[in-house]
């Protein structure tokens, strides 16, 4: 059984950059999309992008200009970047392996609250 | 990019009654790239039905899915107490490239 667990500071300051890492256990980090997904408290969810083993990612449009992922295969590891934080990206991010074939999310991470705050 | 509308917002009902959830989309979605998901608060979501119909590992079968091009539909035949929660459709698509949108969500409260 996968597991995905997410880690990285709880708050962050506004204009720095937020950073999380997700690891995978109970299995390979390869063979899947590797996805972050956020949700301000009492909202919906909205996908921030994607990484694939080899590196290769797609970004939300609307995130595109501040998100960088990245991803250590030795770890069992992916990691989210986001730059110029304001308090809009207040949230629960959670990771999710997403299905190579059919894009769905079958594993998630209990998520983390990251508050960007002075 | 596609935009997933899901209605009714809540959805009240009682335990034993049948709840039908809709997603629309703005655009064609490939049943393929179709999904449900059950959020209850405090936990993440879990996959209920992927490929618009097929029902996730371990999921009861009085959930069903169904749909094809801008309309998909989640059905829970029986409301059990466990299935009060928020549910999310979520599409993959090819606008733009890649690209992968969630429904704004439908809350199933007791009535």
């Amino acid at each position: 059984q996968v597991q995905l667990q997410e880690s990285g500071p709880g708050l962050v300051k506004p204009s720095e950059t937020l950073s999380l890492t997700c690891t995978v256990s109970g299995g390979s980090i390869s063979s899947y999309y590797w996805s972050w997904i956020r949700q301000p408290a009492g909202k919906g969810l909205e996908w921030i992008g994607r990484i694939y083993t080899s590196g290769s990612t797609n970004y939300n449009p609307s995130l595109k200009s501040r998100v960088t992922m990245s991803v250590d295969t030795s770890k069992n590891q992916f990691s989210l970047k986001l730059s110029s934080v304001t308090a809009a990206d207040t949230a629960v991010y959670y990771c999710a392996s997403e299905d190579s074939k059919l894009h769905y999310f079958d594993y998630w991470g209990q998520g983390t609250l990251v508050t960007v705050s002075s | 990019e596609i935009v997933l509308t899901q209605s009714p917002g809540t959805l009240s009902l009682s335990p034993g009654e049948r709840a039908t959830l809709s997603c629309r989309a703005s655009q064609s979605v490939s049943s393929s790239y179709l999904a449900w998901y059950q959020q209850k608060p405090g936990q993440a979501p879990r996959l209920l039905i992927y490929g618009a119909s097929s029902r996730a590992t371990g999921i009861p079968d009085r959930f069903s899915g169904s749909g094809s091009g801008t309309d998909f539909t989640l059905t829970i035949s029986r409301l059990e107490p466990e299935d009060f929660a928020v549910y999310y459709c979520q599409q993959y698509g090819s606008s733009p490239p890649g690209g992968l949108t969630f429904g704004g969500g439908t809350k199933v409260e007791i009535k």
